[in-house]
């Protein structure tokens, strides 16, 4: 079985520019999760879907951040317009379902690098 | 609240011991336990549910003490595969909050 795939695995761009990264979960899996990893704050979760419903955004830094999940095996982060201070690595997992009690999968990550 | 993990780094030999303490200013619901090797992604250990809960795989072991709101990870005659960075992560409606992680780093 497939784990979780990330697209792309890098991704090195200019200020100002729009960037999408792209996750697929394990099939089957109903919550999907969106994470940020750096040095200075650690793994960060940015937001979390269920059944394809945003749930917690709470997460997200700041409007020029979105996500989507247009159907159960599909999901973006957009950052629009990318600055500096966005480099990182960033990790989708998915999981069977929501809850403490649930294991996650995590992707290989995207390692973002906004020039 | 994010939780906190204790040291922050262990420099250790193989086959000795160590322990990785995680503790929260919040009651904890659950507690997972993740491994991250430089460069790969976070992967799964193990979850305690419950307060008094203790799981073991190989020769890695976890309790989790509800009331003092702490759990600890251990780990008995190390080996060199496992170095990397542990983190705990508080379970709670539906979302894991992650601490800062515990650095890990076996020598032959």
């Amino acid at each position: 079985d497939a784990g979780v795939i990330q697209s792309p695995r890098h991704e090195v761009t200019e200020m100002g520019q729009e960037v999408t990264l792209r996750c697929k979960p394990i099939s089957g899996h109903n919550s999907l999760f969106w994470y940020r990893q750096t040095m200075m704050r650690g793994l960060e979760l940015l937001i979390y879907f269920n059944n394809n419903v945003p749930i917690d955004d709470s997460g997200m830094p700041e409007d020029r951040f979105s996500a989507k999940m247009p159907n159960a095996s599909f999901s973006t982060l957009k950052i629009q317009p990318s600055e500096p201070r966005d480099s990182a690595v960033y990790f989708c997992a998915s999981s069977f379902r929501t809850g403490g009690d649930n294991e996650q999968f995590f992707g290989p990550g995207t390692r973002l690098t906004v020039l | 609240q994010q939780p906190v993990q204790s040291p922050q780094a262990v420099i250790l030999r193989e086959g000795e011991d160590a322990v990785i303490n995680c503790s929260s200013s919040k009651a904890l619901y659950s507690v997972h336990w993740y491994r991250q090797k430089h460069g790969e992604a976070p992967v799964f250990l193990m979850i305690l549910l419950k307060g008094g809960e203790q799981k073991g795989h190989d020769k890695i072991s976890a309790s989790f003490n509800e009331k003092k709101q702490q759990s600890s990870l251990y780990l008995t005659a190390s080996q060199l595969s496992y170095s990397g960075t542990y983190f705990c992560g508080s379970g709670n409606t539906g979302k894991l909050i992650f601490g800062q992680g515990t650095t890990l780093q076996v020598k032959p």
